[in-house]
């Protein structure tokens, strides 16, 4: 069964420290993930997508298909990171994207 | 439109009342998906629609919930005969279709049977 695993639900750090935040998945097809980010009283909205390899504002995700893992990283956290983050594992429906399996999310507080 | 619009932004029924949820999906998105999110958990899969056609209900709690997206544009969840445990935020979000572009979510629905 598909599952996305966050084992952290807090996660506190100190600006300029480096941030790591846990994602594992389970699904044996070919993942599709993303990260997902909600600042204080705003939409979700999408920071990370895997297959993109992209960074956004500092942010960046492997896929490690061998220890079914999506961790989301920033070497230096800035006060504005503070937000709820999201994995999420989406499955495909031929060609589109099906639904979303999402986990529980991380509410990450960087400290000044 | 610019974004995907859901309303209204909050919705207090009494219970064993109807409700409905309105979606409007960015123009030209195929896909349309509902979400719903209690205090302290992800979202959590309800159903989704391309075009009109429903391609996925297996979230939908119980037949109180139904969903319908009549010309593959806006959406309506509908929850009929509320109960408490309906209470939470009700998310809607739309997608071009290609996997890799994920999903646009709206602002949501804040539903509180009281």
């Amino acid at each position: 069964a598909q599952r996305v695993t966050q084992p952290e639900k807090l996660l506190s750090v100190f600006k300029g420290a480096p941030v790591e935040l846990k994602c594992n998945y389970s699904y044996s097809g070919s993942p599709e993930l993303f990260w997902y980010v909600q600042y204080s009283r705003q939409r979700l909205q999408l920071l990370l997508r895997h297959i993109s390899r992209e960074s956004i504002k500092g942010f960046t995700a492997d896929l490690n298909k061998g220890e079914t893992s999506f961790h989301l990283k920033k070497p230096f956290a800035q006060e504005e990171d503070s937000a709820m983050y999201y994995c999420a594992l989406g499955v495909l429906r031929g060609s589109t994207l099906g639904r979303l399996y999402f986990g529980r999310g991380t509410q990450l507080t960087v400290w000044p | 439109g610019a974004g995907v619009s859901q309303s209204p932004r909050y919705k207090v029924t009494k219970r064993g009342q109807d409700v409905a949820l309105r979606c409007d999906p960015i123009s030209g998105h195929v896909s349309l998906y509902w979400y719903r999110q209690a205090l302290g958990q992800g979202p959590e899969f309800l159903t989704y629609f391309n075009y009109e056609a429903q391609q996925d209900k297996s979230g939908l709690p119980n037949d109180r919930f139904s969903a319908e997206r009549p010309e593959g544009s806006i959406s309506t969840l509908t929850i009929q005969r509320t109960e408490q445990r309906d209470s939470a935020m009700y998310r809607c979000a739309s997608s071009p279709g290609q996997a890799s572009y994920g999903y646009t979510f709206g602002s949501g629905t804040r539903l509180t049977v009281v």
